[in-house]
């Protein structure tokens, strides 16, 4: 069984900001690890994963995330958040063997201006 | 390269009806995966379909159903709707179970 939780709902955050999303994972088998990012009235589409390798990783639009096997937590930063990046971000673990991903409940990124 | 297509993007049942939805996975890849997506939380994983067969379910009464074809496209089919399977459906594939899974623009469903 594997659960994701993330420690936010939400975030407000200036524009040009710094800004961290926290998720934590459990999970008793492999996984592997994905933020995706949802725009409203729209699908998921996938920022960055983290299948191994490198603890740090680098996805799309400047986001990147660290994974922590010790805290088991995938946190997703950006060093200087856009008006555009306002979004539901979700994080979610994949199971390498039943194929199944378990998402978190999201959290909604807000920039202001 | 198209990517996860799916078909429609909106519709509207009353209860009791049914419902077909359809998804057309990235080129290249063989696995669909279904979720479903209701207002304000994550997507939860309904089934997923690989060599046509069912591999995997989550844990959705019997009134959820798929199939796989030949071409690796995929249908969900929900019977006797409920007014709680007003949600968003999407649709995930991914080259082969437990790889990255990537996603189509949903179909929102709303059930009157």
């Amino acid at each position: 069984a594997q659960s994701v939780t993330q420690l936010d709902s939400q975030v407000p955050v200036f524009e040009e900001a710094p800004v961290e999303l926290r998720c934590n994972y459990s999970s008793s088998v492999s996984v592997y690890l994905f933020w995706y990012v949802q725009y409203p009235n729209q699908g998921l589409q996938l920022l960055l994963k983290y299948l191994s390798g490198s603890t740090l990783v680098k996805g799309i639009n400047g986001f990147e995330a660290e994974f922590n096997k010790s805290q088991t937590s995938f946190h997703l930063r950006k060093p200087s958040v856009h008006i555009s990046d306002t979004a539901e971000y979700f994080c979610a673990a994949l199971n390498t063997n039943a194929g199944k991903s378990t998402f978190g409940d999201g959290t909604t990124l807000t920039v202001k201006p | 390269d198209a990517g996860v297509t799916q078909s429609p993007t909106h519709l509207i049942k009353t209860r009791g009806q049914q419902v077909t939805l359809r998804c057309s996975p990235k080129s290249g890849h063989d696995t669909v995966s279904w979720y479903q997506q209701a207002l304000g939380q994550g997507p939860q994983f309904i089934f997923q379909y690989y060599e046509e067969e069912e591999r995997q379910r989550g844990n959705f009464p019997d009134r959820f159903s798929g199939h796989q074809f030949p071409n690796y496209s995929s249908e969900l089919n929900v019977n006797a709707l409920l007014l709680g399977d007003s949600a968003l459906y999407l649709c995930a594939s991914s080259w082969g179970i437990g790889e990255t899974q990537y996603f189509g623009p949903g179909t929102r469903l709303l059930v009157l």
